[in-house]
């Protein structure tokens, strides 16, 4: 049963124009959403978050949209750069105690920038 | 301030056998959690630590289990190891356990099992 689902596996954009990632959730207990990106031989490194209270959250040239009635949210990369070329994993909590500050991740899109 | 540091980077072990996985978490972080990618996939989390108790447990058997020490590194053991615990295997840290907090990650160990 995954929770949360990225549909597309990949992504391949110009550089200069936008990237979009998509990601589905079907959990209605996660509250916090999270994007993280992730090089080759390195760990996932922390992008942006947003909580349940906000619908939009932006941090320099990422966009995170959350749309709760729909159980989806997106990240928006303007300008897209060479160096943006990753993978992206969105991840969701849920305000359980007992499940102290677990993620959930989705299965990652790899974005690739052509100069 | 040193970030949250992995050993060994890879690793091979023969199925049945048992392995330790260690994780030094970014100072002044309190909590460890591990994660489990298999390949192609996103981290599924095994476990959390904090304050040297388990604090929250994902879908894994009682085969993984985990420490943290006082100086809040912590450790992976797997027993009885299976071919399908081949994957990258990730330690993350946060200053609290609670939600809000980002976690960041090691570079991973690399658990091959033949």
């Amino acid at each position: 049963d995954q929770q949360v689902k990225q549909n597309s596996p990949s992504l391949s954009v110009q550089e200069g124009r936008i990237s979009i990632l998509n990601c589905d959730y079907t959990n209605s207990m996660f509250d916090y959403f999270l994007w993280y990106k992730k090089y080759p031989a390195e760990g996932p490194t922390f992008l942006i978050s947003i909580s349940s209270i906000k619908d939009k959250n932006e941090d320099g040239r990422f966009t995170v949209f959350l749309n709760k009635s729909a159980k989806h949210l997106s990240l928006h990369i303007v300008p897209s750069q060479p160096g943006d070329s990753a993978v992206y994993f969105c991840a969701a909590s849920a305000r359980i105690k007992a499940a102290g500050n677990k993620l959930t991740f989705g299965g990652g899109t790899r974005v690739l920038v052509k100069p | 301030e040193t970030g949250v540091t992995q050993s060994p980077t890879h690793l091979i072990k023969t199925r049945g056998q048992q392995v330790t996985l260690r994780c030094s978490s970014q100072s002044g972080h309190n909590t460890v959690s591990w994660y489990q990618q298999a390949l192609g996939q996103g981290p599924q989390f095994i476990f959390q630590y904090y304050r040297e108790e388990e604090n929250g447990r994902g879908n894994f058997p009682p085969r993984f289990s985990g420490l943290q020490f006082p100086n809040y590194s912590s450790e992976l053991n797997v027993n009885a190891l299976e071919l399908d615990d081949s994957a990258l295997y990730l330690c993350a840290s946060s200053y609290s356990p609670g939600r809000g907090t980002e976690a960041f990650f090691g570079q991973g160990t690399r658990l091959t099992v033949v």
